[in-house]
């Protein structure tokens, strides 16, 4: 199985400041393949990013990423109060599809 | 509109059998796969298995053994069946939509799911 690194696992930034999360592969997969979650206490993982850089639908335009082979990055360049989440990477290139840990993001 | 949305028992005895049911709206189960994804706790989802949009399944290696995934088109069902269960099948277990590119984009909201006994 293709396992997911994400770093770092916990961010803490103040509002308006760029934060970005890293999605390292064990294995290359296609940029279409992998997508970002933003998951919040007590819901389900909604779809933010998907194919690495398109922005699901209704997402603001902060979000943002790239990437290719096996590293791949996911961006916000002004957190606001409602980013705080946790975020994963997932790879649907091979099965099983696999997540990364999460990445939790607090505010300052 | 896309819904999906899981029902079954929230407590499930050591060794025994876990059935879950999603049931979806808003699109065809014809035309869409569907995915079981569950989650622990504290941890990250993991990706169990899929019914596909033609009738065929795929799981994950880890699960084969123990899971089934089956479906009613009739009654928009897609149905989950885990035998063996153990603590640590303990969490919340979603129904997912499938996009084109293996990404999960609608939800339901998920049902928990406790082993114990």
């Amino acid at each position: 199985a293709i396992v997911l690194n994400q770093s770092p696992s916990s961010i803490i930034a103040s509002q308006g400041e760029k934060v970005t999360i890293t999605c390292r592969a064990s294995s290359s997969i296609s940029s279409n393949y992998l997508h970002w979650y933003q998951q919040k206490p007590g819901a389900f993982p909604k779809l933010v990013i998907y194919s690495t850089s398109y922005r699901a639908s209704g997402v603001p335009s902060r979000f943002s990423g790239s990437g290719s082979g096996t590293s791949y990055s996911f961006t916000i360049s002004r957190v606001e109060a409602e980013d705080v989440a946790t975020y994963y990477c997932q790879q649907g290139s091979s099965n099983p599809y696999t997540f990364g840990a999460g990445t939790k993001l607090e505010l300052k | 509109q896309v819904q999906l949305k899981e029902s079954g028992p929230g407590l499930v005895q050591p060794s025994e059998t876990l059935s879950l049911t999603c049931t979806v709206s808003g699109f065809s189960l014809t035309s869409y796969s569907v995915s079981w994804v569950r989650q622990p706790s504290g941890k990250g989802p993991e990706w169990m298995g899929r019914m596909w949009y033609d009738g065929d399944t795929a799981y994950n290696s880890a699960l084969k053994s123990r899971l089934s995934i089956s479906r009613d088109t009739s009654k928009n069902q897609v149905f989950l069946k885990m035998n063996s269960l153990q603590t640590d099948d303990t969490g919340t277990y979603y129904c997912t939509r499938e996009g084109a590119r293996w990404y999960f984009d609608f939800w339901g909201p998920g049902t928990m799911v406790t082993v114990s006994s």
